[in-house]
């Protein structure tokens, strides 16, 4: 079965300063990939997917992902953060379309001024 | 175009009590999944209706969790008898059946607490 690890549970970083959010999974083939964001009070909301193609993939709010095959790895990234980009982030994995998807344990993320 | 919206909230209940939850997807999205989030541990997967058939429903934790999809549009997800395991987020989501997006609309999910 397939399985998700984010290995940082809390992040603290400057405003200003770059992110980077660690994910690797586990599956036999190319998964579906997506990184999900949760504000407080909110619903899960999606940054970006790669389904196949360039491994490098743009999301909104400014956030990128590497797709790196060998590593079995989907990094999240920012170049610069903003306070407001303070929030509970989301790895997940899907083995075909319209199937379940499976999460890892997520990773909170704190700004400092 | 309206989210996926869930109600409650939030819901308190004691131990052996019922409690229903509603879900509803965004219109003309056939795909409906319930999603749960124990606190500390990953978001889990506990059933897929398409239109109103359930797909796959291999995460359901037991028996005492019910799910329906009335004429395939809101789902209901009721847990009757609550135990204290039960407390925890749960979350709906939607999606289309078009293969050119398998994304999943997320609601912001009702926190269910058994005490």
């Amino acid at each position: 079965a397939q399985s998700v690890t984010q290995p940082d549970i809390h992040i603290t970083v400057s405003e200003g300063a770059s992110l980077e959010l660690r994910c690797n999974y586990s599956y036999g083939a190319t998964p579906y990939l997506f990184w999900y964001v949760q504000s407080p009070g909110q619903g899960l909301q999606l940054l970006l997917k790669y389904f196949s193609g360039d491994t490098l993939v743009q999301g909104i709010k400014g956030f990128e992902a590497e797709f790196k095959r060998s590593q079995s790895s989907f990094n999240l990234r920012k170049p610069s953060v903003h306070w407001s980009d303070a929030a509970e982030y989301f790895c997940a994995v899907q083995t075909t379309g319209f199937q379940k998807l499976v999460f890892g344990t997520g990773t909170r993320l704190l700004v400092s001024p | 175009e309206a989210g996926v919206t869930q109600f409650p909230s939030h819901s308190v209940i004691e131990k052996g009590q019922t409690v229903t939850l509603r879900c509803d997807p965004i219109s003309g999205h056939d795909n409906l999944y319930w999603y749960r989030r124990v606190m500390g541990k990953e978001i889990k997967f506990l059933l897929h209706f398409v239109k109103e058939s359930k797909q796959d429903e291999s995460g359901m934790p037991n028996n005492r969790f019910l799910a329906e999809r009335t004429g395939g549009t809101y789902s209901t997800l009721k847990v009757q008898p609550a135990e204290l395991e039960d407390s925890g987020v749960y979350f709906c989501a939607s999606s289309q059946t078009d293969v050119s997006s398998y994304e999943q609309y997320f609601g912001p999910g009702t926190r269910l607490t058994v005490t």
